[in-house]
């Protein structure tokens, strides 16, 4: 099984809203990323976690916060989004540090919209 | 900091063809080298992935080449079909930074029925 789960599909909130994005693997990786994609642009790495560890923050604004609450979940708190954080939200999962292939598997995306 | 490149921008050839995707990068320090396709509004599926200490891989008619010192790898499609049509992304990674993925802006292909 190399399937990452997201959910929700589709979000729309307000400036005003806190909403949260979730994503699951099971495949037994200790390293779950998250990545935004604005329309015709390739995504841009935003968080990475390796073993429920917080390893890169991409100087990402304080809006977003991530939480890896075991080994298998990774979500991202949206909190006072702007219109302009519009997009599709990824999150991907591999190995780390293990000598295995780190082969990165994403999710099908969140598409978020800021009203 | 590391620069990928992804030429050409976008491509559009009949079905059968054999084709190369190309995409460079600025920094040859790289830990790895994986190519996804992206369908629209879709998230990435993995192709292929090139270790820094390897030169290709291979998986059906799909091959991807790795010249590290060069700053270059090709994805060659064998014998295309319409269901190859989808945006190709290079990612690269380093052992540093604590493993920090860089993709390219991709090359959208169609390939005519």
């Amino acid at each position: 099984d190399t399937e990452v789960t997201q959910t929700p599909k589709h979000l729309v909130m307000g400036m005003t809203n806190k909403k949260s994005l979730k994503c699951e693997q099971h495949m037994g990786h200790r390293a779950m990323y998250w990545y935004k994609q604005k329309a015709k642009k390739p995504p841009e790495l935003m968080f990475v976690y390796s073993y429920e560890k917080l390893s890169i923050n991409e100087s990402v604004p304080s809006r977003f916060s991530p939480e890896c609450p075991n080994s298998s979940l990774l979500n991202l708190h949206l909190h006072a989004l702007q219109p302009e954080d519009s997009a599709l939200y990824l999150c991907a999962s591999s190995h780390f540090g293990t000598g295995r292939t780190d082969t990165q598997y994403f999710g099908p995306g969140t598409r978020l919209t800021v009203l | 900091k590391q620069e990928v490149t992804q030429i050409p921008a976008a491509l559009s050839v009949p079905e059968g063809e054999n084709l190369v995707l190309n995409c460079s990068f600025t920094d040859s320090a790289i830990y790895n080298l994986q190519w996804f396709r992206q369908d629209p509004g879709k998230g990435l599926t993995s192709l292929l992935l090139i270790q820094s200490s390897q030169r290709e891989q291979t998986s059906g008619r799909l091959n991807a080449s790795l010249d590290k010192s060069s700053g270059r790898s090709t994805l060659y499609i064998a014998a295309s079909q319409p269901g190859d049509s989808a945006t190709y992304l290079c990612a690269v990674r380093h052992n540093t930074g604590g493993f920090k993925t860089i993709f390219g802006a991709g090359t959208r292909l169609f390939v005519k029925a």
